[in-house]
């Protein structure tokens, strides 16, 4: 069966440092791969996807992911946090036979000024 | 363009009784989905609907269910609510669904639902 681990559950930073969120999935198929984040009070968005081709993908405000296919790994970067960028970010692989998203349990971070 | 909309955003049921909580998805989507949102569970897909047809399933028991109208429009019913079916529930839309030319999926507000 599919999962997927966010092993930083917890993360707390100040403004400008850098955040690497990991993620790891089982799955020996191809997937597709997703961060997602939810803002205080806010429904959830898509930072970025995967697919296919180039396996470093940038999304929005700044941020990126590198697939690593040997590593079952999808870590989001951010050079850079803000403190707007306090939320709570999602891990989510879709095995590409099915069309359901499996999610990481999440990373909360907190970023102070 | 409008997005996902579910309805109602908050409500309360008493242990035992049923509840039905509705989605519009995007305007031209065809694909709706629904999610459970706990603090120890997270995120766990329940269904997927495309063109009235249930196309994926989730691990949970019999007692959650779903449609799909023919607008696209979506609910999801669970009978017999017990205390641990308290979650917020997350509908999301896309155009034909995921695995297909990579479409992405768009998440509503989420119904929050507390059973007491």
């Amino acid at each position: 069966a599919q999962s997927v681990s966010q092993h930083n559950h917890h993360v707390i930073l100040s403004e400008a440092a850098s955040l690497e969120l990991g993620c790891n999935y089982s799955y020996g198929g191809t997937v597709n791969l997703f961060w997602y984040v939810q803002y205080p009070g806010q429904h959830l968005q898509l930072l970025l996807k995967y697919f296919s081709g180039d396996p470093l993908v940038k999304g929005i405000k700044g941020f990126e992911a590198e697939f690593i296919k040997s590593k079952f790994s999808f870590n989001l970067r951010k050079p850079s946090v803000q403190w707007s960028d306090t939320a709570e970010y999602f891990c989510a692989v879709n095995a590409r036979n099915t069309d359901k998203l499996i999610f990481g349990t999440g990373t909360r971070l907190q970023v102070f000024p | 363009k409008a997005g996902v909309t579910q309805t109602p955003r908050y409500l309360i049921k008493t242990r035992g009784q049923q509840v039905t909580l509705s989605c519009s998805p995007i305007s031209g989507h065809r694909s709706v989905s629904w999610y459970q949102q706990t603090p120890g569970q997270g995120l766990q897909f329940l269904f997927e609907y495309f063109s009235e047809t249930q196309r994926n399933k989730g691990n949970f028991p019999g007692r959650f269910s779903g449609r799909q109208f023919s607008n696209s429009r979506s609910e999801m019913n669970v009978s017999t609510l017990e205390l641990g079916d308290s979650a917020l529930y997350l509908c999301a839309s896309s155009l034909v669904g995921v695995t297909d030319s990579g479409n992405t999926i768009y998440f509503g507000e989420g119904s929050w639902l507390t059973v007491v």
